[in-house]
C-alpha cells in the first residue's frame, strides 16, 4: 500500500537558523498536505499542494511539491521558538496517508 | 464557526471493556474521520464517514467501528480493548468539496487501556 515517508525524524536548531523536512510518497499523489501540531495539541492545516512543481510560501515557510509529484518539502527560513512542534505531510491517495512527522526543536 | 469537538476529552479502561468516543464536526461539514495517534505508529488512518456511509477504511482489526449521524456526528466504538489501544483518538472534518479537502482535526479523546 501507499507509503510516506518523512526526514529526518528529529531537528533541533538554534533559533535564527533554517530548517527543511523533506516527505516522499512510494505512490504518485494527487496532493499533498502539510501539519503542524504542537507539543500536547493537535495537527493543524497548514497548506495543500496540488501541481506538479508547486512552491507556496506562508511568511517565513516555504512548501514545495515534486515535479513527480511524489516527494515534498517544508522549509522554514529564520526559525523561532513559536516554530516548535511535529510538521506531518499527508500524501492524498485513496485517503490521506500521514508521514511519520518531523520533530523540531528552537533552543533559544 | 465552531471547530471539531470531542467528547470525552480523557478516559481510562480495562482491557476487555469497550469504549465509545463522540465526534461533532465543524457545521457543513459532511466528511469526518478517524485517526488513531501512537509514539511509536504515528498518525494511522482509521476510517472516513461521509453522508453517513464509510468511505475508506484503514486497516485495524474489526474491533474498531464507527457510523455517522444524519447530523454529520460521529461514533466510533472500539470492543474488546486491548493494552495497545491505549492512544490518542484524533477526529477529522472535512468539506469534502471540489474546492477543498483540508481536514481540521479536533483536541482529540486521550484512552488508556489498563
Amino acid at each position: 500500500g501507499q507509503q510516506v515517508m518523512q526526514i529526518p525524524q528529529y531537528q533541533h536548531v538554534q533559533e535564527g537558523e533554517d530548517f527543511t523536512t523533506y516527505c516522499n510518497s512510494s505512490t504518485t499523489l494527487s496532493n499533498i498536505q502539510w501539519y503542524k501540531q504542537r507539543p500536547g495539541g493537535h495537527p493543524v492545516f497548514l497548506i495543500q499542494l496540488v501541481k506538479s512543481g508547486e512552491v507556496k510560501k506562508q511568511k517565513r515557510l516555504t512548501f514545495q511539491f515534486g515535479e513527480a509529484k511524489k516527494n515534498s518539502s517544508l522549509h522554514i527560513t529564520a526559525t523561532q521558538t513559536t516554530d516548535v512542534g511535529t510538521y506531518f505531510c499527508a500524501g492524498k491517495g485513496q485517503n490521506f496517508v500521514f508521514g511519520p512527522g518531523t520533530r523540531l526543536s528552537v533552543l533559544p | 464557526k465552531a471547530g471539531v469537538t470531542q467528547t470525552p476529552r480523557y478516559l481510562i479502561k480495562t482491557r476487555g471493556q469497550q469504549v465509545t468516543l463522540s465526534c461533532s464536526p465543524i457545521s457543513g461539514h459532511r466528511s469526518v474521520s478517524w485517526y488513531q495517534q501512537t509514539p511509536g505508529q504515528g498518525l494511522q488512518f482509521l476510517f472516513e464517514y461521509f453522508s453517513e456511509t464509510q468511505r475508506n477504511k484503514g486497516n485495524f482489526p474489526g474491533r474498531f467501528s464507527g457510523r455517522q449521524f444524519s447530523n454529520s456526528r460521529s461514533e466510533m466504538n472500539v470492543s474488546t480493548l486491548e493494552l495497545g489501544d491505549s492512544a490518542l483518538y484524533l477526529c477529522a472534518s472535512s468539506p469534502r468539496d471540489r474546492s477543498t479537502d483540508t481536514q481540521y482535526f479536533g483536541p482529540g479523546t486521550r484512552l488508556t487501556v489498563l
